[in-house]
């Protein structure tokens, strides 16, 4: 069953903490992202990775850090620096540069709902 | 920086009626896609339109592009219960294929 996916669903932070948010997909995508989600918001780019051990910043990646050491797998880290966390995190994939194609449509997982208390 | 714009913010409309979300943006792009969420749930990918295309079908949708304009349509037709979601436009610019900017959405609610 392949597919991406994200835990925990559901996260509570103390502040002052950092958190990691897991994401993994089995679909063989070179590219990985990382999205933000506030209510009634659209979505912005965190971080991205065309491939695996490098990485780069999107609109938004203050208070946020990432790595990319395997290519299945892309954790995001919520930093105490991050001024205002709590928010619906996007993980996405998609399979990379197509040749001779401006194809590129990505795939999402089921988002991690995180919570400063 | 937000691309795309959608209109209207929110849609209300009644089971087997037609639902048209419009989508405004900025610069120039590769392809414009239409990804539709499910409250509290991830997006899908539901259609892309080339840069040289005008229209596109797939089952029940309908997607034009007017890049004079900077703008394009979503058509639901015979909408159903279950098309309520948000619907999210989003556009890949530049050199990158890679990187999606994606508007607010609108909101739809179909009414049984």
């Amino acid at each position: 069953d392949g597919g991406i996916t994200q835990s925990p669903k559901y996260l509570f932070r103390k502040e002052g903490q950092n958190v990691t948010l897991s994401c993994e997909q089995n679909l063989n995508h070179d590219a990985m992202y990382w999205y933000r989600q506030d209510p009634g918001q659209g979505l912005r780019l965190i971080y991205y990775s065309q491939i695996v051990n490098d990485f780069q910043k999107g609109d938004i990646a203050e208070g946020y850090s990432v790595s990319r050491e395997k290519k299945e797998s892309f954790p995001l880290t919520v930093t105490s620096a991050q001024k205002n966390p709590t928010a619906f995190y996007l993980c996405a994939s998609s399979p990379g540069q197509v040749v001779g194609s401006s194809y590129n449509e990505q795939f999402f997982g089921p988002g991690t709902r995180l919570t400063v208390l | 920086s937000q691309q795309g714009e959608e209109d209207p913010q929110a849609l209300s409309i009644q089971e087997g009626e037609n639902a048209t979300m419009n989508c405004s943006y900025k610069t120039s792009i590769n392809n414009l896609q239409w990804y539709r969420q499910n409250s509290g749930r991830g997006l899908v990918h539901l259609i892309l339109i080339r840069s040289n295309e005008r229209e596109k079908h797939s089952g029940r949708l309908r997607v034009t592009l007017d890049t004079s304009k900077k703008s394009s349509s979503l058509l639901i037709t015979a909408s159903r219960a279950a098309d309520t979601a948000s619907y999210f436009c989003a556009t890949a610019s530049g050199g990158s294929n890679y990187k999606l900017t994606f508007g607010k959405g609108t909101l739809l609610t179909v009414n049984p």
